[in-house]
């Protein structure tokens, strides 16, 4: 059964550091993997999709990467603002002929001025 | 370029009442259309999805049901209300084509008293 982990839960920085946030998946046999943030009390925003034959994907201030051998992929966001401040989360497509995405439980990031 | 509109954003119901949520999308045709639950402190759930009109797919059996009446329309209902039913039910969309990302509405946060 395929498990989705994010960690840290949560994450306090200073303004202009550059982040890691991290996703880990059991089943390496992945169709594809999305990245969203989510602000409080709204619904999800698709960042970065990636997949399985790529391995990053980037759109301006982030870039996702993909390493389906190790069940892992880092979001890494250059330069953080408090704007960046946000829920990140996850998801894995474990294959092709399913609609069902796996969650992380996510990372909630706070960027201090 | 596609929109997805949720409604109504909060909604406040007594428990053993009935509950309509209704989800459309702009900008495509052929969607699959898909409805989660995300619960405090609890990753988001699959509760529906469908693939066309009348076509849907339930994962979660429980007190809610879907329905899709027009191509673009998706719609969650329940004739009785529970407590546990409180949460923050997501609408979400992806094109037909494999590989496409997922995009979520504005949620809409329900409270069941």
């Amino acid at each position: 059964k395929q498990e989705v982990t994010q960690i840290p839960a949560a994450l306090s920085v200073p303004e202009g550091e550059n982040l890691v946030l991290n996703c880990s998946f059991t089943d390496s046999a992945i169709y594809n993997l999305q990245w969203f943030r989510q602000d409080p009390g709204k619904g999800l925003t698709s960042l970065l999709l990636i997949q399985s034959s790529q391995r990053e994907q980037t759109s301006g201030r982030l870039n996702a990467s993909l390493d389906k051998s190790s069940g892992r992929s880092t979001l890494y966001i250059a330069a953080s603002q408090p704007g960046d401040s946000a829920t990140y989360l996850c998801a894995v497509r474990p294959s092709y002929n399913t609609d069902k995405l796996i969650f992380g439980t996510g990372t909630r990031l706070q960027v201090f001025p | 370029s596609q929109t997805i509109h949720q409604w109504p954003a909060t909604l406040v119901q007594p428990v053993g009442s009935p509950l309509s949520l209704e989800c459309t999308v702009e900008g495509t045709s052929n969607p699959n259309l898909y409805w989660y639950r995300q619960a405090a402190g609890r990753g988001l759930q699959l509760l529906f999805y469908s693939v066309g009109i009348g076509q849907i797919s339930s994962e979660v059996p429980q007190n809610l049901s879907a329905s899709r009446p027009q191509d673009r329309q998706f719609i969650l209902s329940s004739k009785k209300l529970l407590l546990s039913d409180s949460g923050f039910y997501l609408c979400a969309w992806t094109l037909r084509a494999s590989g496409s990302p997922l995009h979520f509405g504005n949620g809409t946060r329900l409270t069941v008293t």
